[in-house]
Parts: C-alpha cells; structure tokens; sequence
C-alpha cells in the first residue's frame, strides 16, 4: 500500500484548454474526495464518492467542472474551458471505516496561464 | 465570517518550547475535530482527532476542544525542527465533508 497517489503531479495549461486529473486512492478504501487548495488557504470541499456513487458536490464546483469514479476504483477530475482563477493544488482524499480519517495525496498543481 | 477561523502565522519557536496553535469555528454542529499536518508541496497527513469536548494526548501532541466557546487547540510538547510545516484544524459536523482553517505555518528554529 503506497498511499493515495495523484496525477499528473503538475500541470501548465492555457486558458480555455480542457485538463483532466487522475487519483488512485488507497485500495479498499470505498470514500474518495476532491479538495482545492489555493496559495495560504486551506483546503476546500469539492466532491464526495462512496464508491461509484457521487453523493455530493461543493457549489465551488461550477458546470465546467465534472468527476467521476467508474467502478470505484479511482477517480478523474475534469476541468472545461479553464481560466486562470482555477489555478490551484488539486487534492484528492480517501477513506475507509471513519470519514474524517481522510489519507491525502500529494496533489496536482494546476498553472492557468 | 468564515465557519472556521485560525491565526495563519507565521509562527517562529525555538527548538524545545511548548507550542500552542488555535482554531475558533462558528458551527455548532461540529462533532469531531481533526488536526492535520502539511509540509511544504505536499497533501496534509492527519495528525489526530477528538470527539466533541475535552482533551487528547498523543506523545508530544494534544488536542483540545472547549464546544462551549468553539475554541479548538493544539500543543506540542518539546517542539523539533521536524515539526515544521502548516498545521490546519478541520473539524465536520458528521456529512462527510472536513472544513479546514487557513493554517498555521510553523517554524522551529534549531
């Protein structure tokens, strides 16, 4: 078990490109999490799977913004038609018996320019 | 007001000295508490959690939580340079969802 692993681990996009995310969390854990983590803040809520199922989803995550979790394994995030306010670390989460024991990656930083 | 409010720091200490880091909240429906710990470009770890009131200790780490003031602390006991990094609070009301402070950015300096 290596732990909750994300990627890319960077990524340097134009504005208006698509960009799409991956992470892998730790197997058997059936939550999975989005957080977005901008410069000197901390990390915010975006989305919430208990396996396959997306059960909630942050009003911070726009109609350009779509994830998914096939077969509840791992995840991808999307992000449409980018602009530079969502440059940020994108971070993803897991968990098993507890949901507020949440195993974080190492993220992706994403770079609008 | 943000539902959670925590001082960001920075905040400089010497090698050895007790260190105290704060958190208020503003929601009542918070239940369980967490502390995690992120180093610089990396995904935060958590550290430790407490249910409602009251105090836990995990070596040189305790957690605090007075729900009557919505007043949550962190201590470190005999602080090492390893123990520099951002230390965010994060409690959750039970929905699955962690609301995390700013973070603390702390530094022990040798």
């Amino acid at each position: 078990d290596t732990g909750v692993s994300q990627d890319p681990r960077h990524k340097i996009t134009k504005r208006g490109q698509n960009v799409t995310f991956r992470c892998d969390p730790i197997s058997e854990h059936n939550r999975l999490y989005w957080y977005r983590q901008t410069l000197g803040q901390g990390p915010e809520f975006l989305t919430y799977f208990q396996n396959e199922a997306q059960l909630e989803k942050s009003r911070l995550l726009s109609d350009r913004f779509s994830a998914e979790r096939p077969k509840g394994s791992f995840s991808t995030l999307e992000i449409q038609r980018t602009e530079q306010g969502d440059s940020a670390m994108y971070l993803c989460a897991s968990s098993f018996r507890q949901y507020y024991e949440q195993y974080f990656g190492p993220g992706t930083r994403l770079t609008v320019t | 007001q943000k539902e959670v409010e925590q001082d960001p720091g920075p905040l400089s200490v010497p090698e050895g000295a007790i260190v105290s880091l704060n958190c208020t909240y503003s929601n009542s429906a918070f239940q369980y508490f967490m502390w995690y710990r992120q180093y610089s470009r990396k995904g935060p770890e958590l550290l430790m959690y407490t249910y409602s009131s009251g105090n836990k200790e995990d070596g040189r780490f305790t957690a605090q939580v007075d729900k009557s003031s919505k007043y949550i602390s962190l201590f470190i006991r005999d602080s090492q340079p390893s123990d520099s990094a951002t230390y965010l609070c994060a409690p959750a009301e039970g929905n699955e969802k962690l609301t995390f402070g700013t973070g603390t950015r702390l530094t022990i300096i040798p």
